[in-house]
């Protein structure tokens, strides 16, 4: 089984809709992070998690919230959802301490604003 | 702020020749740095990571990289191409262990048979 997934794998939504993408790790670890992809910008950091009480903005959070329930889980919402959102959307986690650097990412949500 | 440059957004290169991608980077504090591997419709994994130890840095697949700080550069080579590795490979930057991390805008390599 995977160690970082997110669901749904694909969505295709209207303008104006609220989305919720999830992501769920086995991996214990603390820390937990949004990304999106788009082509020619690498991925944009839009939260991150350090623990289940931290949540930071990233760099393009506008028009987007996020929710950490637990440990093992951090969604991200986006509340109206507009068509340049449209993008390709990346869980990641990492361990928290020194020597820890490396972050394991999930398959990725392809979302589609209409 | 940190920043991250690749240069050229497709490469393409025949099969057994070198693969070289190329990064700059800026960064305020001595960086952490890091090159992923993006297959065809999977997430990211890490090929290989500079946290401040030898400069040059050997990873999976054959891959390797070396840190330049007069350059601040940490460009990515494997001798050579596996039609394998086919994929968008990013170079990124981070100030810290465990710290967020700043992408670059991605190379896409196509190898040719």
């Amino acid at each position: 089984d995977a160690d970082v997934t997110q669901t749904p794998r694909n969505r295709i939504t209207k303008t104006g809709k609220r989305i919720m993408l999830e992501c769920s790790q086995t991996k214990g670890h603390d820390r937990m992070y949004w990304y999106r992809q788009d082509p020619g910008l690498g991925l944009r950091l839009i939260y991150y998690s350090f623990d289940v009480k931290d949540i930071n903005k990233g760099e393009i959070s506008d028009g987007y919230s996020v929710s950490r329930q637990a440990q093992a889980k951090f969604s991200l919402s986006l509340e109206s959802a507009i068509p340049n959102q449209t993008a390709l959307y990346f869980c990641a986690t990492s361990e928290s301490g020194v020597g820890t650097d490396t972050q394991y990412f999930g398959p990725g949500t392809r979302l589609t604003v209409l | 702020a940190q920043s991250v440059t690749q240069l050229g957004s497709h490469v393409s290169v025949s099969e057994g020749a070198l693969v070289l991608l190329r990064c700059n980077y800026s960064s305020s504090v001595p960086p952490y740095l890091f090159w992923y591997v993006q297959y065809p419709n999977q997430g990211l994994q890490l090929l290989l990571k500079y946290t401040s130890a030898a400069t040059l840095v050997k990873g999976i697949n054959g891959f390797e990289a070396e840190f330049k700080k007069s350059e601040t550069s940490f460009h990515l080579t494997k001798p050579s191409a596996h039609m394998s590795d086919a994929a968008e490979y990013f170079c990124a930057v981070s100030k810290a262990a465990g710290n967020k991390l700043t992408f670059g805008g991605g190379t896409r390599v196509l190898v040719k048979p």
